[in-house]
């Protein structure tokens, strides 16, 4: 079976602090895929990033940057200098594509940024 | 490009009720799925389909149906509704690759009374 746990459940920062979202995942399988889904107060789900389990590079793009860790299976993601636009319920989801096409998603963390 | 494209966004039902929410997509995927999404339980899928004519069951199906007779059509049918299936429902469609991202709609947000 596998699971995704987000085990923070609310934060709050203020803005232009820089912030970490955990997320860690649980799988037998060798070969999945990682995912990291914003929802802003509007509600749609917005698709941020996604990493192979053989690829451990981290990445950066712009404010946002994503470690990816197998030794710890984890999957984090850090804002920096986080604005009031950041502000949403961010998903972490693992797919494991051998069995079943069941995408499996976290709680979600709401990340409030205090003007 | 329309994306997935869900409707009703907003819908009342009383108990026992019968409905079906919609789900469009342009994008030529052959993977479709729906979700709910309830406070504090992330997204949870319901059913999914891997192409025209085969569906299969998810991790809540309870409830509801779903068909798919066309590549660009996925609807969720629920039979008699029930106060528990007060929710948010998504449908989300992706590429054939595994690594592909879902493409969600915009959602529904049902209430049954």
């Amino acid at each position: 079976a596998q699971k995704v746990t987000q085990a923070q459940t609310e934060i709050s920062v203020v803005e232009k602090e820089d912030v970490t979202l955990d997320c860690v995942y649980e799988t037998r399988d060798t070969t999945y895929y990682l995912f990291w889904y914003k929802q802003p107060p509007s509600g749609e789900l917005v698709f941020l990033i996604r990493r192979n389990s053989f690829d451990e590079q981290n990445e950066i793009s712009g404010r946002y940057s994503w470690n990816f860790q197998k030794s710890t299976s984890s999957f984090n993601f850090t804002i920096t200098a986080s604005q009031v636009v950041d502000s949403a319920v961010y998903f972490c989801a693992l797919h494991s594509p051998f069995g079943n096409e069941k995408l499996t998603f976290g709680t979600g963390t709401r990340l409030t940024i205090i003007p | 490009n329309a994306g997935v494209t869900q409707t009703p966004k907003f819908q009342v039902l009383k108990t026992g009720q019968s409905m079906t929410l919609q789900c469009a997509q342009d994008m030529n995927h052959e993977y479709m799925s729906w979700y709910r999404q309830d406070p504090g339980m992330g997204l949870r899928l319901i059913h999914y389909s891997v192409g025209a004519g085969i569906t299969d069951q998810g991790e809540v199906p309870n409830g509801y149906n779903v068909s798919r007779s066309t590549t660009e059509d996925f609807p969720l049918r629920l039979l008699s509704a029930a106060p528990s299936q007060t929710s948010v429902y998504f449908c989300a469609s992706r590429g054939g690759q595994p690594n592909s991202p879902l493409h969600f709609g915009n959602g529904t947000r049902l209430t049954v009374t």
